[in-house]
């Protein structure tokens, strides 16, 4: 029972890289989030998908893009890494009137 | 800007102690009142949530109190114990948006021995 599993744990990027954030459920969860945390922000939406085929921007969309593969898996990509891009990005997924379900983070460090 | 806003930033409590976190939110179409407390390294999980049908619940040690009118809502965790020291979130969501939470900005709780 893994729950949300997010791949890499840690990266670090050079200024311009692009990377894919990983994230997979395997609890039938309809919705899937990307969440980013930076200390004294709390966990600001970047992008969710309320179900498989739909994605919107949540508060902070700029510098990234998402895909919906299936309902099991939600990727977040960065086209070209900025510093103000070093965050911990938490992906999670929920069913409608159930509390979300978040992965471990992955630790993003921009040089 | 901020829908959800939390205090204190952080807290320090004796063991045995009441820690008390407080969220104040704008929307009065947010209808749903989670808690959630993350461990260092680890993802956010929940703790206990409440909807506005009611003042109160109670779950073991940790108690949500809701004030519809003030729009505040807060969290009481009784007998602190080490192991609760840790950050702990409150979060709001309207229904009929998806189940999107907005969270507040965290408290870094201590619970010392």
């Amino acid at each position: 029972n893994a729950g949300v599993t997010q791949t890499p744990k840690f990266q670090v990027l050079k200024t311009g890289q692009s990377m894919t954030l990983q994230c997979a459920q395997d609890m039938n969860h309809n919705s899937m989030y990307w969440y980013r945390q930076d200390p004294g922000m709390g966990l600001r939406l970047i992008y969710y998908s309320a179900s498989e085929g739909t994605t919107d921007k949540g508060e902070v969309p700029n510098g990234y893009n998402v895909s919906r593969l299936n309902k099991r898996e939600f990727s977040l990509r960065l086209e070209s890494a900025a510093p103000s891009q070093t965050s911990v990005y938490f992906c999670a997924s929920s069913n409608l009137n159930y509390g979300y379900t978040f992965g471990s983070g992955t630790r993003l460090t921009v040089v | 800007q901020q829908q959800v806003k939390q205090s204190p930033q952080s807290l320090i409590v004796q063991k045995g102690g009441i820690s008390i976190i407080n969220c104040a939110y704008e929307n009065t179409a947010f209808d749903y009142f989670p808690w959630y407390q993350q461990f260092p390294g680890k993802g956010p999980a929940l703790l206990i949530a409440i909807r506005p049908d009611v003042s109160e619940k109670k779950e073991g040690r940790f108690t949500i109190s809701f004030n519809k009118s003030a729009k505040q809502f807060s969290l009481h965790i009784m007998d602190s114990q080490p192991g609760d020291s840790a950050t702990y979130f409150c979060a709001a969501s309207r229904n009929n948006a998806g189940n999107m939470l907005t969270f507040g900005g965290g408290t870094r709780l201590m619970v010392k021995p």
